[in-house]
């Protein structure tokens, strides 16, 4: 098993473009989450999904959008981006949320808006 | 910002030696979990403690949890160092969201 796979690894934007971040896990779970890190902040909840077809706003949704229409995959849209959308950006996914249940993540995607 | 806290920020240990680090969360949780995270690389779970819960061996990780001040502390017995790392506490919030905290950065040296 791959586990979870992030698509790109880097990236560099400049103000006002587009791009689309790709997440896919083989693992069958159900929930998907996106997060971003930065310096000295922890992890930030962008968005997440409870399951296909469905999405959900996190902690820090402004600026992003998400699709899920395949179980495997979650897409993290940045529509205009801005540098404070600079940071390393986290896939994470659980057979369910709640009790017990662990996320598994990705090796994140480094995001540099120039 | 619902982040809890970690402390300390870094810390700065000999192989060999013990390491604590802590964490305090500011609501009610279902559990409470640790992650590793290397340099460059993604999260890893450690270990996760459930909110009826005292306290949870794991190898040479022990977590205690109190919920009535809404803190946790992992230890990390015989660091080796393979060990460092940042570590990040994360409460597991009623309705499924992980909140973590800032981190605490080990550095183990052999």
């Amino acid at each position: 098993n791959a586990g979870v796979t992030q698509t790109p690894k880097f990236r560099v934007l400049k103000t006002g473009q587009s791009m689309t971040l790709l997440c896919a896990q083989d693992m069958n779970h159900e929930y998907m989450y996106w997060y971003r890190q930065d310096p000295g902040m922890g992890l930030r909840l962008i968005h997440y999904s409870v399951g296909e077809g469905t999405t959900a706003k996190g902690e820090v949704p402004d600026g992003y959008n998400v699709s899920r229409l395949k179980k495997q995959n979650f897409l993290l849209g940045l529509e205009s981006a801005a540098p404070s959308q600079t940071s390393v950006y986290f896939c994470a996914s659980s057979y369910q949320g709640g009790a017990g249940n662990e996320q598994f993540f990705g090796p994140g995607t480094r995001l540099t808006v120039l | 910002s619902q982040q809890g806290e970690e402390d300390p920020q870094a810390l700065s240990i000999q192989e060999g030696e013990n390491a604590t680090m802590n964490c305090s969360y500011k609501t009610s949780i279902n559990n409470l979990q640790w992650y590793r995270q290397n340099s460059g690389r993604g999260l890893v779970h450690l270990i996760l403690i459930r909110s009826n819960e005292r306290e949870k061996h794991s190898g040479r990780l022990r977590v205690t949890l109190d919920t009535s001040k809404k803190s946790s502390s992992l230890l990390i017995t015989a660091s080796r160092a393979a060990d460092t790392a940042s570590y990040f506490c994360a409460s597991m919030e009623y309705g499924n969201k992980l909140v973590f905290g800032a981190g605490t950065i080990l550095r183990v040296k052999s």
